[in-house]
């Protein structure tokens, strides 16, 4: 079935590290990606996201690059810092008139 | 505050009951959402709403009743609550179908 997955459902890094989360999508007609960064007990929060008339973006300290040819979205953390700890998730959009369909999320935890 | 806001933060409830988490924003965003989150399946979609008055099944609609009378607000009913409903409910709004979800925060709910 169409799915949205990450490679590792968790990945450990010492602060100062740059990490690299990794996602896997299956359908080419999906057009929009959003990366989410979810912490206990709170709702998920917008970190980046890309359409797919592009192939890198970014912002504070986070740069998203999907590539197409392989349907792999990653999202790049530099410089990690105990409180990028959280977890993770990647979802994407089919095209319009449909919703977001989340992947299962990896866990970063950062070490000082 | 503006925000997204979800209420109550817990609830228990016994089977067979009829239950409604409350979900309301003050961004006057059109589009808004109602997830569940499990370990293991990660966030799915069960229900969203285009617009006041217009709501669509999302992946699990079933065991659910949602309702759009005002734009801020997005009750989810669950009729009859089951065991297996047992979860994490978020809600979300955006402005547009192209535009990040912005979350709340979230209520547990434990059927017993």
């Amino acid at each position: 079935g169409e799915s949205v997955g990450l490679h590792l459902p968790t990945l450990s890094v010492q602060e100062g590290d740059n990490s690299i989360i990794n996602c896997a999508y299956s359908n080419s007609a999906s057009d929009y990606f959003i990366w989410y960064k979810q912490e206990s007990g709170k709702g998920p929060q917008f970190i980046i996201d890309i359409r797919s008339n592009m192939d890198k973006r970014q912002g504070q300290r986070v740069t998203v690059l999907l590539n197409k040819t392989v349907k792999h979205l990653s999202l790049q953390i530099a410089a990690t810092q105990p409180g990028d700890s959280a977890v993770y998730f990647c979802a994407e959009k089919k095209g319009a008139g449909t919703a977001l369909i989340f992947g299962k999320g990896t866990t970063l935890s950062v070490s000082s | 505050d503006a925000g997204i806001t979800q209420s109550p933060r817990y609830k228990i409830t016994e089977t067979g009951r009829q239950v409604t988490l409350m979900c309301h924003q003050t961004w006057s965003h059109s589009y808004m959402f109602w997830y569940r989150q499990d370990l293991g399946h990660g966030l799915r979609l069960i229900y969203y709403s285009a617009a006041a008055d217009i709501t669509d099944k999302g992946e699990v609609p079933d065991g659910y009743v949602v309702s759009r009378s005002k734009t801020e607000n997005f009750p989810l009913t669950l009729e009859s609550a089951t065991r297996s409903q047992t979860s994490v409910y978020f809600c979300a709004s955006s402005d547009s179908y192209n535009s990040p979800l912005h979350f709340g925060n979230g209520t547990r709910l434990t059927v017993t």
